[in-house]
């Protein structure tokens, strides 16, 4: 089955400074990845997703990159403000988000003021 | 984007009880439907595929006996915790549609 690393699994930086998490995935039939904000005691929001027919993707402050070649994406988010902060999850899927996603271990992101 | 409910968002029972979870799709027919579980501090984990109409698919080592899955219509699945253990206190959550939307989650206490 599919295997997803996620690191780091904290990161810190000033507000105002970027934020890089990376992610890697083991199943090459893999080709729908989605990265997800979770706030503590709610469901995990969706904020972007690429499919493996692109490179790169992008939405306003945060963009996500994916080399299918090596098996790794990134969440890239820029200008980074408190309310950022929060637990990030990378996914990995097949049948274009059809199939249920297997999910990396998260990172807390915490915005320092 | 998609809109995706739980009801109930918590609940505690009693160890042997059942407890019912519902996950709606507000404004969007979902054929399938995806329940998840997370436990403190770590990640989602999938425990099954609900397919309208038909059988659930489980994950490897998640009881089909034990946690009921019924996708009755194109906008609602519930999932049936029977005869629930204090080591089945979770954050159950559901999701749907091909870009994965989630819901809100039930947070589950079994005493």
């Amino acid at each position: 089955g599919e295997n997803v690393e996620q690191h780091p699994s904290t990161l810190s930086v000033q507000e105002g400074d970027s934020a890089v998490i990376k992610c890697t995935y083991s199943d090459s039939a893999s080709n729908y990845f989605p990265w997800y904000k979770q706030e503590l005691g709610k469901g995990p929001q969706l904020i972007i997703d690429i499919r493996s027919n692109v490179g790169e993707k992008k939405d306003q402050r945060i963009a996500v990159t994916l080399n299918k070649t090596a098996k790794h994406f990134s969440l890239h988010i820029t200008e980074t403000q408190p309310e950022d902060s929060a637990v990030y999850f990378c996914a990995a899927g097949t049948g274009g988000g059809a199939d249920g996603l297997t999910f990396g271990k998260g990172t807390h992101l915490i915005i320092q003021p | 984007g998609a809109v995706v409910s739980q009801h109930p968002s918590w609940v505690i029972c009693k160890s042997g009880t059942s407890v019912k979870i519902e996950c709606r799709s507000l404004d969007f027919q979902a054929t399938t439907m995806f329940w998840y579980r997370q436990f403190p501090k770590q990640s989602l984990m999938l425990m099954a595929t609900s397919n309208e109409g038909s059988k659930a698919t489980y994950e490897q080592g998640v009881e089909k006996d034990k946690f009921l899955i019924n996708h009755a219509s194109l906008t609602l699945s519930t999932l049936t915790v029977t005869s629930a253990h204090p080591e089945d206190s979770s954050f159950y959550i559901c999701s749907a549609s091909n870009e994965q939307y989630f819901g809100p989650g039930t947070r589950l206490t079994v005493t």
